[in-house]
């Protein structure tokens, strides 16, 4: 079975541009997370959609937003990127909402904001 | 919100020795706890995990304990091998939150032949 899968791997962007990330779930899994993970901040959430509703929101600026589609697939996107948004980030799925199905993560997709 | 606290933030083992990572939570409503591990240029990957209604889970070489009084939890890897060298998470999650995990700063475990 297919993991999560996360394109672009790598990603260049200039400050004040705007990016897409896209995300596709393991087959059969409903829920997807977005997390950033940098060295000074770690792991953050930043949203979960389940169903293509946002189910809950993590502490970012409304710069970052994302959605999904019926086919579970999953895109973010950052507008007027600024440096600190420099960072791994990392997609993941699940079944279903809630701790009651594990979270698998992807590669991530490495932003870096010059 | 919740705070989770990681120690050590670096360790190093010989092989065949056993690793210890623990992590404090400051949520009392939280309740699911995984650990995942992280190798480099990869996402991390989900090792073990432990709800609150378990003290004690065990998989094999790894094992998590959990305090619930102490707000505390552990990860226990028995016979260390050099392949388990990587960036060790915990995370805390209560259970409507959906599923926003709240991460620990990370232990980056080595472990020497």
């Amino acid at each position: 079975k297919a993991g999560v899968t996360q394109t672009p791997r790598y990603l260049i962007k200039t400050r004040g541009q705007q990016v897409t990330l896209s995300c596709s779930p393991i087959s059969g899994h409903r829920s997807v997370s977005w997390y950033q993970q940098t060295p000074g901040q770690g792991l953050q959430f930043l949203f979960e959609y389940f169903s293509e509703t946002q189910r809950n929101k993590g502490n970012f600026p409304g710069r970052f937003s994302g959605r999904q589609f019926s086919n579970s697939r999953s895109e973010m996107n950052v507008s007027t990127l600024e440096l600190g948004d420099s960072a791994l980030y990392l997609c993941a799925s699940s079944l279903a909402t809630g701790s009651d199905s594990p979270l698998h993560f992807g590669n991530g997709t490495r932003l870096t904001v010059t | 919100g919740e705070n989770v606290e990681q120690h050590p933030s670096t360790l190093s083992v010989q092989e065949g020795d056993s690793a210890v990572i623990k992590c404090t939570y400051s949520d009392s409503a939280s309740n699911y706890f995984p650990w995942y591990k992280q190798e480099l240029g990869k996402g991390p990957q989900l090792i073990i995990d432990i709800r609150s209604n378990v003290g004690e889970k065990k998989d094999q070489r790894i094992a998590v304990t959990l305090n619930k009084t102490a707000k505390h939890f552990s990860l226990h890897i028995t016979e260390t091998q050099p392949e388990d060298s990587a960036v060790y998470f915990c995370a805390a999650s209560r259970a409507n939150s959906g599923y926003a995990l709240n991460f620990g700063k990370g232990t980056s475990l080595l472990v020497t032949p």
